[in-house]
């Protein structure tokens, strides 16, 4: 069965500093990845995907993550945090159960970031 | 600007009634989806539809609805709503383009059943 797990339910970062979010997936087959973030009383915004090519995937607002195959996992970065930047943060892997390509995602439980001044 | 939007934004409502969530999405995309987001549970899928009068069952369709007459909406109904409903729900849409394509999100209804 295709999955997607963040193992951590908060991450506590100061500003400046870099912060990591952790994403680990399983999947049969080429893993299409993305990241969401979601700020309070909002939907959920895309950041950015990987789907081929390069591991380290550039997104918005400064994030980047790094497709590891071998390690199965797709961590979220980011080089100096900033207060602003505390939200809830998702990882989803494309499902391909239900609607194959064209389909859905299946999401982790999600990651709240608090980046403290 | 193109965008998707939800309404009502908030709905508190009784066991047993009906209730209609509508969604509109103005990007023009064929595929549309229904999820909820509970605590510890991340997002699950309800529905989805590739293009009008195409629906399918999601992962926790059970006690829900959809019905695609055109390429903007996407209402999801809850035919007797339960307790268990509770909870906030997303519509989204993606472009049809295959594995890549993103999904972009509305901004959730919070639904509360008494």
């Amino acid at each position: 069965a295709q999955s997607v797990a963040q193992p951590e339910d908060q991450v506590n970062v100061a500003e400046g500093n870099p912060l990591t979010v952790k994403c680990t997936y399983s999947v049969s087959g080429n893993p299409y990845l993305f990241w969401y973030v979601q700020y309070p009383n909002r939907g959920l915004q895309f950041l950015l995907k990987y789907i081929t090519g390069d591991n380290l995937v550039k997104g918005s607002y400064g994030f980047e993550a790094e497709f590891n195959k071998s390690q199965t996992s797709f961590h979220l970065k980011k080089p100096s945090a900033l207060v602003s930047d505390s939200a809830l943060y998702f990882c989803a892997v494309r499902d391909m159960n239900y609607g194959g390509s064209q389909g859905n995602l299946i999401f982790g439980k999600g990651t709240k970031l608090s980046v403290k001044p | 600007d193109a965008e998707i939007t939800q309404s009502p934004r908030h709905k508190i409502t009784e066991t047993g009634r009906q209730v209609t969530l509508a969604c509109h999405q103005t990007w023009n995309h064929n595929n549309m989806f229904w999820y909820r987001q509970d605590l510890g549970h991340g997002l699950r899928l309800i529905h989805y539809s590739y293009g009008v009068q195409d629906t399918n069952k999601g992962e926790v369709s059970d006690g829900y609805s959809v019905s695609r007459s055109n390429t903007e909406d996407l209402p999801l109904t809850l035919e007797s709503a339960a307790s268990s409903q509770t909870s906030v729900y997303f519509c989204a849409s993606s472009e049809l383009r295959g594995t890549g394509d993103t999904q972009y999100f509305g901004p959730g209804t919070r639904l509360t059943v008494l």
